[in-house]
């Protein structure tokens, strides 16, 4: 079946690490989304890439980083310059702008 | 700049009764429209979406929305609510042209049997 995996389903963090949230899909998508969803704030935006090797901020860029080196894979780096990292994180992936956006199952981040 | 509001936290009907969840948008240009569904500790579920076209869109599980331009709103409703509909459920929009979809705050629906 095709969809976007995303690894690990729980993380911890401990103060000054950096993790790796792994997302990869087999939908042959060119874009591809990180969001942030904390309680009652709905779904913020992260980065976004359109295409591989090319991506942008979103509207909370900063404390985290990506990487597009292939079309199936959009790894998100949060950093330890990101101070309230606690939170659901969600990728996402489109085939254009009119069609809707294939999420995974998340990755859950806590601080240890 | 686009902008979603759903303006109730939370709507609770019982199971068999109608469901509405509502809707109202802020974007320039002419929208793209999208409802998703969410369960706990899972991503969204895609319900259904508005491009162009009739008012009137239906999408799974039973659903539809009515677009209404005059009214920026994009309603969501269910004729005869499940237990099973008990969820988060989102609305989001993009103007035409732009990469960014913007999402609701997000309403907790509960059916109750």
């Amino acid at each position: 079946d095709g969809g976007i995996t995303q690894s690990p389903k729980y993380l911890f963090r401990k103060e000054g690490q950096n993790v790796t949230l792994s997302c990869e899909q087999n939908l042959n998508h060119d874009a591809m989304y990180w969001y942030r969803q904390d309680p009652g704030q709905g779904l913020r935006l992260i980065y976004y890439s359109q295409i591989v090797n090319d991506f942008q901020k979103g509207d909370i860029a900063e404390g985290y980083s990506v990487s597009r080196e292939k079309k199936e894979s959009f790894p998100l780096t949060v950093t330890s310059a990101q101070k309230n990292p606690t939170a659901f994180y969600l990728c996402a992936s489109s085939p254009g702008d009119r069609q809707p956006q294939h999420f995974g199952d998340g990755t859950r981040l806590s601080i240890l | 700049a686009q902008s979603v509001a759903q303006p109730e936290d939370q709507v609770n009907v019982a199971e068999g009764n109608p469901l509405t969840v509502k809707c109202t948008y802020s974007v320039s240009g002419n929208p793209y429209l999208f409802w998703y569904v969410q369960y706990p500790n899972r991503g969204l579920q895609f319900l259904l979406k508005y491009i162009t076209g009739d008012n009137l869109v239906k999408g799974s599980y039973g659903f539809e929305a009515e677009f209404n331009k005059s009214q920026t709103s994009f309603h969501l409703k269910k004729p005869s609510a499940l237990v099973s509909d008990s969820a988060l459920y989102f609305c989001a929009v993009r103007g035409s042209g732009d990469y960014k979809l913007s999402f609701g705050a997000g309403t907790t629906v509960t059916v109750r049997a």
